[in-house]
């Protein structure tokens, strides 16, 4: 069974950093054609797509937040790691992090719960 | 920045078929991905690569793609289709992107 947690602080403070880990489980990220991905979404809004790291430790980033996000991998403890610097109000989402694999293209085909994040003073 | 366009929203009778398509430069070249959500529960694969079904999606689900616009149809709809509807897809630089989303209401 493939599973996706996240996990994090529920509330950050406007220009703090914010740091998600999403540990998984039912799958390695050292597999040829593997990655895990970040995704958000503000209340009652779009999904949007953050970072993703695959197994060949190549990064990708979302043009519009590239200068505040960064993504690792620990590949012994099956967890990725995201960070976004200088969290605002705005910033406030559910988080996920999704699954990648080469078969099925470029689709986040397992996803975690999510996990809700506020910033706020 | 690259975008995909959706209808904000979708009604459909049930037994009915909904079509809700997504526009994008992009997709005449790259391959489309179609995600439902329910309130509360994260997004779910339905539809990857155009028009192929992911195991457990039901056979009423079914993906299509014409050009710069691919089209997520539900044939014979059902109550609990009721959800927001994804698109996704990949700029030539490999930058992801998710469309704006439909709302699909089943009267």
């Amino acid at each position: 069974q493939i599973t996706l947690k996240e996990s994090g602080p529920t509330l950050v403070k406007p220009t703090q950093t914010l740091t998600l880990t999403c540990t998984f489980s039912g799958f390695s990220l050292s597999t040829s054609g593997v990655g895990v991905g970040w995704i958000r979404q503000p209340p009652g809004k779009a999904l949007e797509w953050l970072a993703l790291i695959y197994w060949s430790d190549d990064e990708r980033y979302s043009p519009s937040l590239k200068s505040r996000l960064s993504i690792t991998k620990d590949t012994s403890k099956n967890q990725v790691v995201l960070t976004m610097t200088n969290m605002d109000p705005v910033d406030t989402a559910t988080y996920y992090c999704a699954r990648v694999v080469a078969a099925r293209g470029d689709a986040f085909d397992i996803w975690g719960q999510g996990t809700m994040v506020t910033v706020s003073s | 920045s690259y975008e995909l366009t959706q209808p904000p929203s979708v009604s459909v009778s049930p037994g009915q078929t909904a079509r809700i398509t997504c526009y994008g430069d992009a997709l005449s070249k790259q391959y489309a991905y179609w995600y439902q959500q329910k309130p509360g529960q994260a997004p779910v694969l339905v539809i990857y690569k155009d028009s192929e079904r992911p195991s457990g999606i039901p056979e009423r689900f079914s993906g299509s793609s014409s050009g710069t616009t691919v089209t997520l149809t539900i044939s014979g709809v059902q109550a609990e289709d009721e959800a927001d509807y994804y698109c996704q897809s990949t700029d030539s630089s490999g930058t992801y992107v998710f469309g704006t989303g439909t709302k699909v209401t089943v009267l």
